[in-house]
């Protein structure tokens, strides 16, 4: 079955740093999805990557998908305190449909002011 | 529009109680899926539906675990006799597709379950 590893598992910067949080799949990653939970909320959706190589970017979060479509990282530019909360790495464990979602176990992201 | 809604937000639970939880998807949305998530860990999958069909059920822990989506648009997570490992947020997100094409699931806001 198809894991995702997160890494860091948690990070604290301060406010205006850039930092960088990566997900790495063991098997070939067919539909990454990049998450943020705040504490008590429900997930809430960021950007999502098919294509190796491909780079998506939304305001100060930018999310790449490396040509082997095994590894993907998250970066966030000149970080702010509401970039704060946890990150989630989700991914389709098949080719060619939608369904469920595996997840990695998340980066919890602090910054301080 | 609305989002995906969820009722109760949390519910504390004696051990062996009943509970049923409660989604609301986005109107129109054709797949609903339900996920645990423990303290510190990623959403785990239980279950999946397509309009009233359960495609798949292969995440429910146990038989005490059951869903149901009947009229294909509101669904309920039932767990019998509650245990104590069953502590988690259950979160529940919807697409709008039949899950032949990959589409953004969008979670609600979860229900937080305490079992003492």
């Amino acid at each position: 079955s198809q894991e995702l590893e997160q890494s860091p598992q948690s990070l604290i910067v301060q406010e205006g740093k850039n930092l960088t949080i990566n997900c790495t799949s063991s098997k070939t990653l067919y539909g990454l999805y990049w998450y943020k939970q705040k504490y008590g909320e429900g997930l809430i959706f960021l950007m999502m990557l098919q294509k190796g190589g491909e780079e998506k970017s939304h305001e100060k979060i930018t999310a790449k998908l490396d040509e082997k479509k095994q590894q993907s990282s998250l970066h966030i530019t000149a970080s702010q305190p509401s970039h704060a909360g946890i990150y989630l790495c989700g991914a389709d464990p098949f080719y060619n449909q939608g369904g469920k979602l595996i997840f990695g176990q998340g980066t919890e992201l602090s910054v301080k002011p | 529009g609305a989002g995906v809604s969820q009722s109760p937000r949390y519910k504390v639970a004696k051990r062996g109680q009943d509970v049923a939880l409660r989604c609301d998807p986005i109107s129109g949305h054709v797949s609903l899926f339900w996920y645990q998530q423990a303290l510190g860990q990623g959403p785990e999958f239980l279950t999946y539906f397509q309009n009233e069909a359960q495609l798949d059920k292969s995440g429910l822990p146990s038989d005490r675990f059951f869903a149901e989506r009947p009229e294909g648009s509101v669904s309920t997570l039932k767990i019998q006799r509650t245990q104590q490992e069953d502590s988690a947020v259950y979160l529940c997100a919807s697409s709008l597709g039949g899950g032949a094409i990959r589409e953004t699931q969008y979670f609600g806001p979860g229900t937080r379950l305490l079992v003492l």
